[in-house]
């Protein structure tokens, strides 16, 4: 089984401050996608990178994929307490198909107002 | 709105208890899986499926069934219900084989008491 370690586990800021969170592995991702899951529902994808050094952004979020597409970061400009929840990524690995995501343990992020 | 569906949000059932947990798309959606997630844990996956009547175990099926009859269906049952399968149920599907993205339901929170 491939593992896909987070960090920090627990992160909690104060509004308008900055914060990168990390996933990494030993192995290649064939794609890694990022998520957001607040309480008491399913993860909602929030971005996919596919090509080694890809840099996308969604509006205050900065996705970017390590050149060797072993590791991915998330970095927030100026928190808001909307951005609160559990931040996961999920890999996929070569060779893999149809037999499901390989999930981190997730960031557990707090914007305090 | 397209969106995956469980039947339940929350259950508690009685150790020894034979559970099903429903999972509905309507995308037409070719795999569904099924994750549990625990605190410390993450998401693990425990059946997937790639076509009707098809399944595939997945890293934790141990004390678990699945069942896929139509497409927009996929079923997940606990034979006999144990305590130690008290857990967050999350169902998954998407379009492809490759994993593009999952699109997950709101989950089942199940107490086996």
């Amino acid at each position: 089984t491939q593992l896909l370690e987070q960090s920090p586990q627990f992160l909690s800021i104060q509004e308008g401050e900055n914060l990168t969170v990390y996933c990494n592995s030993s192995s290649v991702f064939s794609s890694l996608q990022w998520y957001r899951q607040e309480p008491g529902e399913g993860p909602v994808l929030l971005v996919t990178v596919v090509t080694g050094g890809e840099v996308k952004k969604l509006k205050r979020l900065t996705f970017q994929f390590g050149d060797a597409r072993k590791d991915s970061s998330l970095h927030i400009t100026a928190a808001q307490p909307g951005d609160t929840g559990l931040y996961l990524c999920a890999g996929e690995f070569k060779g893999g198909g149809a037999d499901g995501l390989t999930f981190g343990k997730g960031t557990h992020l707090i914007i305090q107002p | 709105d397209v969106k995956v569906t469980q039947s339940s949000r929350y259950l508690v059932k009685r150790t020894g208890e034979k559970v099903f947990l429903e999972c509905v798309q309507d995308m037409d959606h070719e795999n569904m899986f099924w994750y549990r997630q625990d605190p410390g844990l993450g998401l693990r996956l425990i059946y997937f499926s790639y076509d009707v009547k098809m399944k595939e175990k997945g890293d934790i099926p141990e004390g678990y069934s699945v069942s896929r009859e139509k497409k927009e269906r996929f079923s997940l049952i606990l034979e006999s219900a144990s305590t130690n399968q008290t857990s967050m149920y999350l169902c998954a599907s998407s379009l492809t084989a490759t994993n593009e993205k999952l699109l997950f339901g709101s989950g089942t929170q199940l107490s086996v008491l």
